[in-house]
């Protein structure tokens, strides 16, 4: 595609729910990113899928979070039993290499937990 | 580890005059700087980046900034903006792969 797509714009859950997130990134793109963007904190890095090599899973708050990439293209960030605070802003970027390279970012998932 | 510090949340500024927005990053070697734009319900875009070379960096928009490797400072400027340039934006350091980000600046343009 044109541009990373992601999917759903917007997810209303219910506390304790899981939910899946879906990143497409753009086609060629080696590197992919999740960022979780909260009000007033800035984006905080959670996850780096480079090529075939193992991901970078620091940046993960806790072991309800996890994420995959499949066929080194389109990956899904999967919250467990969803919390309140996990409501947030759920951004994925790709790049061609890494970031001294541009990366391109989706509008988001707008993640609610209620 | 990198750090990134934007000095100011919230930046009012009247449509035509000119804005700085401060960002210092601490990081023990060398980094990759960016600037990333996010208008309102739409993602981010880049800006402008420094690699290398030339410290005062051109980007879109009429925008540009300055890498100052003493003061580890990347201040984004533009001389007159427009209502379109409300906005919030975020600087980023590149450390190997991983992007980190400052909290955010927020610029609110009024006629």
């Amino acid at each position: 595609g044109a541009g990373v797509s992601q999917s759903p714009s917007n997810k209303v859950t219910e506390k304790g729910k899981d939910v899946e997130l879906r990143c497409d990134p753009i086609s060629g793109h080696t590197a992919l990113y999740w960022y979780r963007q909260s009000l007033g904190q800035g984006l905080e890095f959670l996850i780096y899928f480079q090529g075939n090599s193992a991901p970078d899973k620091s940046g993960l708050p806790s072991d309800r979070f996890s994420a995959e990439r499949t066929g080194g293209s389109v990956s899904t960030l999967t919250i467990q039993r969803t919390q309140q605070e996990d409501s947030a802003v759920y951004l994925c970027a790709s790049s061609s290499q890494s970031l001294n390279t541009e990366a391109f970012f989706g509008q988001g998932t707008r993640l609610t937990v209620v | 580890a990198q750090s990134v510090t934007q000095l100011d949340s919230q930046v009012p500024v009247f449509e035509e005059a000119p804005v700085e927005l401060r960002c210092n990053y601490s990081s023990s070697v060398s980094v990759y700087l960016f600037w990333y734009v996010q208008y309102p319900n739409q993602g981010l875009q880049l800006l402008l980046k420094y690699l290398s070379g030339s410290t005062l960096v051109k980007g879109i928009n009429g925008f540009e900034a300055e890498f100052n490797k003493s003061q580890t400072s990347f201040h984004l400027r533009k001389p007159s903006v427009h209502i379109s340039d409300t906005a919030e934006y975020f600087c980023a350091v590149s450390e190997s792969y991983k992007l980190s980000f400052g909290a955010g600046t927020t610029v609110t343009v009024r006629a």
